[in-house]
C-alpha cells in the first residue's frame, strides 16, 4: 500500500537560509507525488507535483522538489527562506493506479526566524 | 474564479445535534472527496464520490454520511456528532480524466468543535 513519511514535524530556519523539508514515499506503482502548503486559517494550495515528466520539479514561490526513485524520496527545497514561507507543508502520493485518493504525510510546520 | 467552497467555515455544536457541512465546486469535476485533518495525522479521507449518485467510503467513514445528488455539491452529514469528530474538514475535487495529473483542489476548510 502507498504511504508517505515526512521527517520532522517542525523545521525552523533563519530568514535567507535554505529550506529542506523531507518526504519519503512507498508506492507499488509509478507514483504521482504532490507538495501542498497550508497557510494559517487557509485551505491547501498546491506547490508542485511530480508526474514522471521530469525528476526536478519547480513549483510556485521558488520551491522545487527532486524525485529520487532509488531513495524513494521527494524532498522539498527553497534556496532562501522568506518570512512568508511560514506554514504547514504536506507531502502526498496518489493512492494507486485506479485511485484518485491522495495519501498524505503527517505534515511539517516550517518556522522562519527573522 | 474556479473554486471549491465550504460552509460554514467554523462551527461549534453539541454532542448529538445533527449537522451538515456543505461543499460546492464550479469546475464541473466528477470526483469529490472529504478529508479530515488532525494534528500529527495529516489528512485522512472520509468519503469520496466518482460522480452523481456514486459514493464510497474512505479510510475513516464511521459517524459520517454523504450524498451526491448534483455534480457540483457534496455535503457531509454528521447525524449524531461526538467529541472525537472535532477536527478540521476539507472538501476537494478533481476531474476524472486525469488531465490535471490527479491534483485535487481544496476548499478553505471547516473547523468543527463538538462539545
Amino acid at each position: 500500500a502507498q504511504s508517505v513519511t515526512q521527517l520532522g514535524s517542525h523545521v525552523s530556519v533563519s530568514e535567507g537560509a535554505l529550506v529542506l523539508l523531507r518526504c519519503n514515499y512507498s508506492s507499488s506503482v509509478p507514483p504521482y507525488l504532490f507538495w501542498y502548503v497550508q497557510y494559517p486559517n487557509q485551505g491547501l494550495q498546491l506547490l508542485l507535483k511530480y508526474t514522471s515528466a521530469a525528476t526536478l520539479v519547480k513549483g510556485i514561490n521558488g520551491f522545487e522538489a527532486e524525485f529520487k526513485k532509488s531513495e524513494t524520496s521527494f524532498h522539498l527545497t527553497k534556496p532562501s527562506a522568506h518570512m512568508s514561507d511560514a506554514a504547514e507543508y504536506f507531502c502526498a502520493v496518489r493512492a494507486g493506479d485506479s485511485s484518485y485518493k491522495l495519501i498524505f504525510g503527517s505534515g511539517t510546520r516550517l518556522l522562519v526566524r527573522p | 474564479e474556479a473554486q471549491v467552497t465550504q460552509n460554514p467555515r467554523y462551527l461549534i455544536t453539541v454532542t448529538g445535534k445533527k449537522l451538515t457541512v456543505t461543499c460546492s465546486q464550479n469546475m464541473n469535476h466528477e470526483y469529490m472527496s472529504w478529508y479530515r485533518q488532525d494534528p500529527g495525522l495529516g489528512l485522512r479521507q472520509i468519503y469520496y464520490s466518482m460522480n452523481v449518485e456514486v459514493t464510497d467510503k474512505g479510510d475513516v467513514p464511521e459517524g459520517y454520511k454523504v450524498s451526491r445528488k448534483e455534480k457540483r455539491n457534496f455535503p457531509l452529514i454528521l447525524e449524531s456528532p461526538s467529541p472525537n469528530q472535532t477536527s478540521l474538514y476539507f472538501c476537494a475535487s478533481s476531474p476524472l480524466d486525469g488531465s490535471n495529473s490527479y491534483e485535487q483542489y481544496f476548499g478553505p476548510g471547516t473547523r468543527l468543535t463538538v462539545t
